[in-house]
């Protein structure tokens, strides 16, 4: 399966401090895409980085994509509480996105 | 802005029912999908359609489940037959073109008693 998991399962940090999570896959992809859900809602597409593609950046979000190790990392810096929700890779090919487990973090105030 | 939009957003039905979940995917969108993410577990695949038919299904779409685009607006989820775990919260999500972002839906939940 091409699908990624992330790690950790589940992050806690306060507020202000950064969050780190880390996603691996296992065959070639196009892309790969990290998006949020807060509980019981839709996924909301957060960054897309191209497989040519090392490091990418969006207001406190940052991406890297390593092709050679088939993992990636999303960075939030600078947490507000508002980030607490799940973030899930994933990895575009066949004409369809694969999703990982998902990290759910929490962001305390 | 544009959106995805899913009716009902919960439909508590009983095992062996057939059941309509319906999608308004954003109009310029060419490829739709259908997920579903039993609670807290992943997202996972049902299925892809483009260009009036199916372009790829995962091992769940079994003879259960079926799509259709009756116009040019709706796209719909059946499922035959419902069992306990078909529960779940099934999501549509559009695209202009299959690397891109996907749009997805706010979901309809599922609960099959």
């Amino acid at each position: 399966s091409q699908q990624g998991e992330e790690d950790p399962q589940a992050l806690s940090i306060q507020e202000g401090e950064n969050a780190t999570m880390n996603c691996s896959y296992k065959t070639s992809i196009n892309n790969l895409q990290w998006y949020r859900q807060n509980s019981g809602r839709g996924l909301v597409h957060l960054i897309l980085i191209r497989s040519n593609e090392r490091e990418k950046h969006s207001g406190r979000l940052r991406v890297t994509l390593d092709t050679s190790k088939k993992s990636s990392s999303l960075l939030i810096t600078a947490s507000r509480a508002a980030d607490t929700a799940s973030y899930f890779c994933a990895t575009s090919n066949d004409y369809k996105l694969s999703f990982g487990a998902g990290t759910t973090v929490t962001v305390r105030a | 802005e544009p959106e995805v939009t899913q009716t009902p957003s919960h439909q508590v039905t009983q095992m062996g029912q057939e059941v309509i979940l319906r999608c308004v995917p954003i109009s310029n969108h060419l490829y739709f999908y259908w997920y579903r993410q039993i609670l807290g577990q992943k997202v996972e695949f049902l299925v892809s359609f483009y260009n009036n038919e199916i372009s790829e299904k995962s091992e769940i779409f079994d003879d259960q489940f079926s799509v259709e685009r009756p116009d040019g607006s709706n796209f719909t989820l059946k499922i035959r037959s419902t069992k306990l775990e078909d529960s779940a919260m099934y999501f549509c999500a559009s695209i202009t073109a299959w690397t891109g972002e996907l749009f997805f839906g706010e979901g309809s939940r599922l609960t099959v008693l």
